[in-house]
């Protein structure tokens, strides 16, 4: 499968800080990429889907001038959690697609804690 | 508003015995049907997809997709402690989303 990886591995910032986490899609060109995030004993909720060269599409309730997502290449796409606050601490988790588009391979995450 | 069930668990069994997870889900027009493992701490990894009903077989994993009654199992057989994990049941949810159950947590005694 496609292989996608992520940085930082974990990162701890201060309230109101912002943080921009990397999502690489190492082996494969992905014009297309998916942001969730996962709270303790939660499952995967989707925030946005990434696409190369244009505007991120945004699920319902989440803020898109909050969480800003860059998609400028084919194999890097970005996560900017802007003004982090405690409640943005999550586990957050990008996906690229294989050859078929809804088979998704995700990156190992990145773990936000916000004091 | 599509929806996809799964016991949380934990489904607690012998090693090598044969695991059952089951998942259900609302939208009858979903196409695609996943299942990842997802350790503590880390990210999902997929385990096999499946488009038609069924049965799939990949090595120790059966999945199982049963439209009508818009129901999907995993069968892992001769199971081991290191499947101890959570699974969790994805569905297509249009537009190449994939709308995720809460997981279901196995454990698989020595």
């Amino acid at each position: 499968g496609a292989v996608v990886s992520q940085h930082p591995s974990w990162v701890i910032c201060k309230s109101g800080t912002s943080v921009k986490i990397e999502c690489r899609s190492l082996d494969f060109q992905a014009t297309t990429m998916f942001w969730y995030r996962q709270f303790p004993k939660q499952s995967l909720m989707l925030m946005a889907t990434s696409n190369e060269g244009s505007k991120a599409t945004y699920e319902q309730g989440v803020e898109k001038d909050k969480f800003l997502i860059n998609h400028a290449s084919l194999t890097l796409s970005t996560l900017t959690v802007t003004s982090a606050h405690p409640e943005d601490s999550s586990f957050y988790i990008c996906s690229n697609s294989g050859l078929a588009i809804d088979e998704q391979f995700f990156g190992p995450g990145t773990r936000l804690t916000v004091l | 508003q599509k929806e996809v069930e799964q016991n949380s668990g934990p489904l607690s069994v012998p090693e090598g015995a044969i695991a059952s997870l089951n998942c259900t889900y609302s939208d009858r027009g979903s196409q695609s049907f996943f299942w990842y493992r997802q350790y503590s701490g880390k990210s999902p990894e997929l385990i096999m997809f499946i488009y038609s009903n069924g049965d799939k077989e990949d090595g120790r994993f059966t999945a199982q997709l049963n439209k009508a009654s818009q129901y999907v199992s995993l069968l892992i057989r001769d199971s081991q402690p290191s499947d101890s994990a959570t699974y969790l049941c994805a569905v297509n949810g249009g537009s190449y989303k994939l709308i995720f159950g809460s997981g279901t947590r196995l454990l698989v005694r020595p």
